[in-house]
């Protein structure tokens, strides 16, 4: 059963656009989400986490937002680059004595067009 | 310099052959971790390693065995490669301690088991 859920497999979006990557939950238990990039050859490489006490995570261009009731997260891109083009992995963490284990959705490719 | 090499980074091998792949670090983590990503799939977690005698396996360990030979060196092993392990293979690093702290990736090894 696949506890993080990336339902939309690719996204294509403009220049200067705002790019949204969708995240879904299931386990409640998650208390940590992050979101990676992974761009070919290349191993994933941390973007921006938030954690579950937050709603909201600012980091330049990236926000990621956090509905705890609806098991939802979002990766907000503003202005969207064509370097931004690659795959971006949502991933969740159980804080504690789990605190190592991160669980990855299956990605999303972003395609960011000139 | 990359903090976190694999070697190799591609590999063709047949059914039934022992195989080895390696991962170096220069970040002076603790913690070591080897994760499998399949096409279209997330990265589940094989092996991880908080220190050089602490060794644990993760959700899809059968198949595989690990090794952890210095602080800085984290091996996996397939004693009887199958098509089925045919995967994208990363290492990864991180510090210790109570909270989340980044997981530091690095570029990928592609197996080919035919």
């Amino acid at each position: 059963d696949q506890q993080v859920k990336q339902n939309s497999p690719s996204l294509s979006v403009q220049e200067g656009r705002i790019s949204i990557l969708n995240c879904d939950y299931t386990n409640s238990m998650f208390d940590y989400f992050l979101w990676y990039k992974k761009y070919p050859a290349e191993g994933p490489t941390f973007l921006i986490s938030i954690s579950s006490i937050k709603d909201k995570n600012e980091d330049g261009r990236f926000t990621v937002f956090l509905n705890k009731s609806a098991k939802h997260l979002s990766l907000h891109i503003v202005p969207s680059q064509p370097g931004d083009s690659a795959v971006y992995f949502c991933a969740a963490i159980r804080s504690g004595g789990s605190n190592y284990k991160l669980t990855f959705g299956k990605g999303t490719l972003l395609t960011v067009n000139p | 310099d990359a903090d976190v090499t694999q070697t190799p980074r591609n590999r063709i091998t047949k059914t039934g052959k022992r195989i080895m792949l390696e991962c170096s670090q220069t970040k002076g983590h603790d913690r070591m971790y080897w994760y499998r990503q399949d096409p279209g799939l997330g990265l589940q977690l094989i092996y991880y390693s908080f220190d050089v005698k602490d060794i644990n396996k993760g959700e899809i360990s059968d198949g595989y065995s690990v090794s952890r030979q210095a602080q800085a060196k984290f091996s996996l092993s397939l004693e009887s490669a199958i098509p089925n392990q045919t995967a994208l293979y990363f290492c990864a690093t991180s510090v210790g301690g109570a909270s989340y702290n980044e997981q530091f990736f690095g570029p990928g090894t592609r197996l080919t088991v035919l």
